[in-house]
């Protein structure tokens, strides 16, 4: 079955600071990969995706992640964090052979300091 | 363009009255539907999705219901309201494994 996991329930960085969300998955082959970002009371938009082809993928608001298929990871990152980008963010998959359920992580708060 | 559409946008209801959430989605056919309930501090846990109408599978044994009468109508019920059915309910839709949400309910029962 699959799953996710993200590490670390709130991260905070310095306003300029890289930003660097983990998630690994489990699934028997690899599957499509998501990051969401939520804002307070509000529903998830999604930031990107990886589904085939070059691994490192470029999202909206400068962030991109890059799936490592020999360590099922796929980490969120962003050069240099912007008090905007305080959020939620979860990590997502869904299985290539399932025909729907995109499973989502637990989240992970993160906080920016000015 | 597709839309999603969710109310009520806040609930506050009794322990053990009904509940009834709503959720329709525009500009699609046929589209996978899901319900979410985010509870304070923890992620999103899937409670049911649905390929089509009248075909619901369910994730989380539960006292919560849910049913497709129509191709883009999804609602999630429940006969009697518990404590522990507080949180953030999400409704969504998927195109090519893309999740695309609605703005979310938030139930506190009391």
């Amino acid at each position: 079955a699959q799953s996710v996991t993200q590490l670390g329930s709130h991260v905070s960085v310095s306003e300029g600071a890289l930003v660097l969300l983990r998630c690994n998955y489990s699934s028997s082959v690899p599957p499509y990969l998501f990051w969401y970002v939520q804002y307070p009371n509000q529903g998830l938009q999604l930031l990107l995706k990886y589904t085939t082809g070059a691994t490192l993928v470029k999202g909206i608001n400068g962030f991109e992640a890059e799936f490592k298929k020999s360590e099922t990871s796929f980490h969120l990152t962003k050069p240099s964090a912007h008090m905007s980008d305080a959020a939620e963010y979860f990590c997502a998959v869904s299985e290539r052979s399932s025909a729907s359920k995109i499973i989502f992580g637990s989240g992970t708060r993160l906080s920016i300091r000015p | 363009s597709q839309t999603i559409h969710q109310w009520p946008a806040t609930l506050v209801q009794p322990v053990g009255s009904p509940l009834s959430l709503e959720c329709t989605v525009e500009g699609t056919s046929n589209p996978n539907l899901y319900w979410y309930r985010q509870a304070a501090g923890r992620g999103l846990q899937l409670l049911f999705y649905s390929v089509g109408i009248g075909q619901i599978s369910s994730e989380v044994p539960q006292n919560l219901s849910a049913s497709r009468p129509q191709d883009r109508q999804f609602i999630l019920s429940s006969k009697k309201l518990l404590l522990s059915d507080s949180g953030f309910y999400l409704c969504a839709w998927t195109r090519d494994r893309e999740a695309f949400f609605g703005q979310g309910t938030r139930l506190t029962v009391v």
